[in-house]
């Protein structure tokens, strides 16, 4: 089974500087996916930033970049220049790639980031 | 907004009750997940139904079941409810194949305590 760890329960970071959120894993699987969702006080699920484990390229979306290890399964989410409103949990996913349709995604126990203004 | 949406928002009821919660998908989505999250945990799978079909079950206690039905919507049945049933329950929707555009897109969830 596939196991997803986040070994941080809380981080805080000074607003508009950078900070790295850790998650590791476990598959036997060679094809799957990674993901970083943000689930701020709303409640609601938001996917910040999706990895495909067959590309080498680290993902990057805005202000939001990953960086992939696959051999060491380690895939981390740097946030550059935090924003008041990147406070949150993050939660890091995975998704194990299938030709016969949409996988569950297993998550792990999530990350709580506050800016410090 | 995700375009799945979820009712009710908010349920509180009594231990030994049963409730239902309804999902609408995306329109166009066949598969519909239902998530459980408790106190600030991450979110575990319960199940899976793709097109009316169950396709995956997770550790969905016995004392919960769910449907699909041919509009495509699905509710989850809690019954029985204890204390511990209190969470947040999420359903999800993605698309019919596999690949990294079929994302899962969250409904806003319905808050159920359990007193």
């Amino acid at each position: 089974a596939q196991t997803v760890t986040q070994s941080q329960p809380e981080m805080s970071v000074q607003e508009a500087e950078t900070v790295t959120l850790s998650c590791t894993y476990d598959t036997s699987e060679s094809d799957y996916y990674l993901f970083w969702y943000k689930q701020p006080p709303s409640r609601q699920m938001i996917l910040v930033i999706r990895q495909e484990a067959y590309k080498q390229q680290n993902a990057t979306e805005n202000r939001f970049s990953v960086n992939f290890q696959k051999a060491a399964k380690s895939f981390s989410l740097k946030i550059s220049d935090s924003q008041l409103g990147d406070a949150a949990m993050y939660f890091c996913a995975y998704r194990r790639r299938s030709n016969f349709g949409n996988e569950k995604l297993t998550f792990g126990t999530g990350t709580r980031l506050t800016i410090i203004p | 907004d995700s375009g799945v949406t979820q009712t009710p928002k908010h349920l509180i009821t009594a231990t030994g009750q049963r409730v239902t919660l309804r999902c609408s998908p995306r329109s166009g989505d066949l598969s519909v997940y239902w998530y459980q999250q408790s106190l600030d945990q991450g979110l575990q799978f319960l199940i899976q139904y793709y097109n009316g079909e169950e396709r995956a079950k997770g550790n969905i206690l016995e004392r919960f079941s769910a449907q699909q039905f041919p509009d495509l919507h699905s509710e989850l049945n809690l019954s029985s409810l204890e204390l511990g049933d209190s969470a947040l329950y999420f359903c999800a929707s993605s698309g019919l194949a596999g690949g990294p555009g079929n994302e899962q897109f969250f409904g806003p969830g319905t808050r159920l305590t359990v007193l």
